[in-house]
């Protein structure tokens, strides 16, 4: 495996603390996406960017924020005002511009976990 | 609202008996819908589309329109088919923007020999 890459694996964080989950592609993918998995919900859309400097809210953006200041890098920041944010997070890449949707490739994720 | 249901939490099957995971949509425009898999430890992967009509590891899956549904099937499953499936369905909005993918909530496929 290679080409879309997540740190760290795990992630434990304290109530209050704001986190920063890193994903990094080097596939030369315009578009970059986050999702939270968790049991028996599937993927959730978090934050999705088209292209650098440009990003839009998914269906949960509410206690997460991202930049996209480079087109290898989508990092997530998980705030204190996520209120249940221990879950899984997925982020993935693709080449989809706005006139169609290929394949979505995922990297490995993070498992964060709030104490 | 656009979603993807996937009623079945577990399918558990006995090796070399028919697979079929079910899935439906609600969507208002033209539909463009995936299988996507994630083995144990491994990356969540597409598995096929349904614009390319392939078969990938002996599944398939037509599109019913008048049904609303996009079920994976394989007619003799595989201990290795063991895995966690979800079915997407791709958004387009009608003005502008940009399109993303809308998941299901998932089918765990537990293959016993």
């Amino acid at each position: 495996d290679g080409g879309i890459t997540q740190s760290p694996k795990y992630l434990f964080r304290k109530e209050g603390q704001n986190v920063t989950l890193s994903c990094e592609q080097n596939l030369n993918h315009d578009a970059m996406y986050w999702y939270r998995q968790d049991p028996g919900q599937g993927l959730r859309l978090i934050y999705y960017s088209q292209i650098v400097n440009d990003f839009q809210k998914g269906d949960i953006a509410e206690g997460y924020s991202v930049s996209r200041e480079k087109k290898e890098s989508f990092p997530l920041t998980v705030t204190s005002a996520q209120k249940n944010p221990t879950a899984f997070y997925l982020c993935a890449s693709t080449f989809a511009t706005s006139g169609d949707l290929n394949e979505q490739f995922f990297g490995p994720g993070t498992r964060l976990t709030v104490l | 609202a656009q979603r993807v249901t996937q009623p079945e939490k577990l399918l558990s099957v006995f090796k070399g008996a028919p697979v079929e995971l079910k899935c439906n949509y609600s969507y208002s425009g033209s539909p463009e819908l995936f299988w996507y898999v994630q083995y144990s430890r491994q990356r969540l992967q597409l598995l096929l589309r349904h614009i390319s009509r392939e078969s990938i590891k002996g599944f398939t899956a037509d599109l019913n329109k008048g049904e609303t549904s996009f079920h994976l099937k394989k007619p003799f499953a595989q201990e290795e088919d063991s895995a966690m499936y979800y079915c997407a369905l791709s958004s387009r909005p009608f003005s502008g923007g940009y399109n993303k993918l809308i998941f299901g909530a998932g089918t765990r496929l537990a293959v016993h020999p």
